[in-house]
């Protein structure tokens, strides 16, 4: 069975330094991954997603990048936070194909201070 | 207009209560369709895909009205273990990956 594992599960980090998030997927080849961010008591905004090996999509312009290093690889990275970074980042699995469901890993709670 | 809209709610109901939702999208060729269910501070849990003829789960049912560009969601039986954040998400237009979610209803079953 497929597994997504993303971590860490809280982050606490000062304004100006950099982020980076890691999410791999296991028991799948050539999935299509996302990252997401959740701000408290709002909804999910997909920031970028990937159909294969250093192929991201960015649909929000910001200080945020994404790369996939691995078929099962999503990173998500800052040079430097900014206090509205803090949310809650969630990342995302389907098949390699369309109209497939969507399965999240357990999410990361980062906190920008 | 958003891609997808929801009443925030909170929907507060009693236990036993049948409850619905909607959710409108505003791109008329978006293909597929799903209700996701979150609790607090979790990662969004998939509940059910919308089909085209509606579908049926348990207590849970969806349908989908492609005139109108809405999908409902309808629980009957509530308990209150359903007391959760409902997801609408749509994908939007044919040869997309992308998967739009709406800012979601807050149910709260009372008991």
């Amino acid at each position: 069975s497929q597994t997504i594992h993303q971590w860490p599960a809280t982050l606490v980090q000062p304004v100006g330094s950099p982020l980076s998030l890691e999410c791999t997927v296991e028991g799948t080849s050539n999935p299509n991954l996302y990252w997401y961010r959740q701000a408290a008591g709002r909804g999910l905004q997909l920031l970028f997603y990937s159909v294969g090996i250093g192929q991201i999509s960015s649909e929000v312009p910001q200080n945020l990048s994404a790369s996939r290093p691995q078929d099962r690889q999503f990173i998500l990275s800052s040079k430097k936070l900014l206090l509205s970074d803090s949310g809650f980042y969630l990342c995302a699995w389907t098949r390699a194909s369309l109209n497939e469901k969507l399965f999240f890993g357990s999410g990361t709670q980062l906190s920008v201070l | 207009r958003k891609e997808v809209e929801q009443d925030p709610g909170p929907f507060n109901v009693p236990e036993g209560a049948t409850v619905a939702f909607n959710c409108t999208y505003s791109n008329s060729a978006s293909q597929s369709f799903f209700w996701y269910r979150q609790d607090c501070r979790k990662e969004p849990k998939l509940l059910m895909s919308v089909y085209s003829s509606g579908n049926e789960d348990g207590r849970f049912t969806a349908q989908l009205n492609r005139a109108s560009q809405y999908i409902s969601l309808l629980i009957r039986d509530s308990k209150l273990s359903d007391s959760a954040t409902y997801l609408c998400v749509v994908i939007p237009g044919s040869g997309t990956y992308k998967y739009i979610f709406g800012t979601g209803t807050r149910l709260k079953v009372l008991a």
